[in-house]
């Protein structure tokens, strides 16, 4: 079945430093959804990008869509301590299909 | 800003009892999702309706976990009899459209099972 891979696991900066998570999908992906879940809370939207190489900003977030449709990143610029959580990315292989969500990297910072 | 409902928030239970968890989607949204959630890990795929019917429920281990979601608004998923491996957190999540893929999640706040 899908498998949906993002490295890193884990990734502790100190803030101000930029952070960058992947994400790989063993399966070309109709689009990739992008969710944060803050430490005891609950998976929250952040952005969908559904066209080949597709770059998409929301103010210290950049996300981009890989040309074949099976990788993805997460690149944050200037961390702050209010960006801690782990970032989960998740897509389906059909536009009817299931997302599946990969493991999500926690990240950590360090005031 | 419209919620999705769950209930109970925790529930803490023995082995081989039956536990029962609760979800009201948004307001409209056709689509119903419970997902599992395990400590360090990203959130499975249950069981999925569009309105009462079910649509995806490969991953359910349908010889204890039940799902229905009969007026096709709230949801109730079981567990009996549950296990120590079912501690874990169960979301449950709506979109508007049938399309899964297409469209966007929104999760409740979860219900955290503990199995002891």
């Amino acid at each position: 079945g899908q498998q949906v891979m993002q490295i890193p696991q884990y990734q502790h900066v100190q803030e101000g430093e930029d952070f960058t998570t992947y994400c790989n999908s063993s399966t070309t992906l109709s689009n990739i959804q992008w969710y944060k879940q803050r430490p005891g809370g609950h998976p929250v939207f952040l952005i969908q990008l559904v066209k080949s190489g597709e770059v998409k900003k929301q103010k210290r977030l950049t996300f981009q869509f890989g040309e074949a449709k099976k990788n993805s990143s997460l690149h944050i610029t200037a961390t702050q301590t209010t960006d801690v959580g782990t970032y989960f990315c998740a897509g389906p292989a059909t536009n009817a299909g299931k997302s599946t969500f990969g493991d999500g990297t926690t990240l950590t910072v360090k005031p | 800003e419209a919620e999705v409902a769950q209930s109970p928030r925790y529930k803490i239970t023995e082995k081989s009892q039956a536990v029962a968890f609760w979800c009201d989607p948004i307001s409209g949204h056709a689509t119903l999702y419970w997902y599992r959630q395990i400590l360090g890990q990203g959130p499975e795929l249950l069981v999925q309706f569009q309105d009462e019917s079910v649509v995806d429920d490969s991953q359910l281990p349908k010889d204890r976990f039940s799902a229905e979601r009969l007026k096709g608004v709230d949801s109730t998923l079981k567990i009996q009899p549950a296990e120590l491996g079912d501690s874990a957190m169960y979301l449950c999540a709506s979109s508007l459209a049938g399309q899964a893929g297409a469209n966007v999640l929104t999760f409740g706040a979860g219900s955290r099972l503990t199995v002891l």
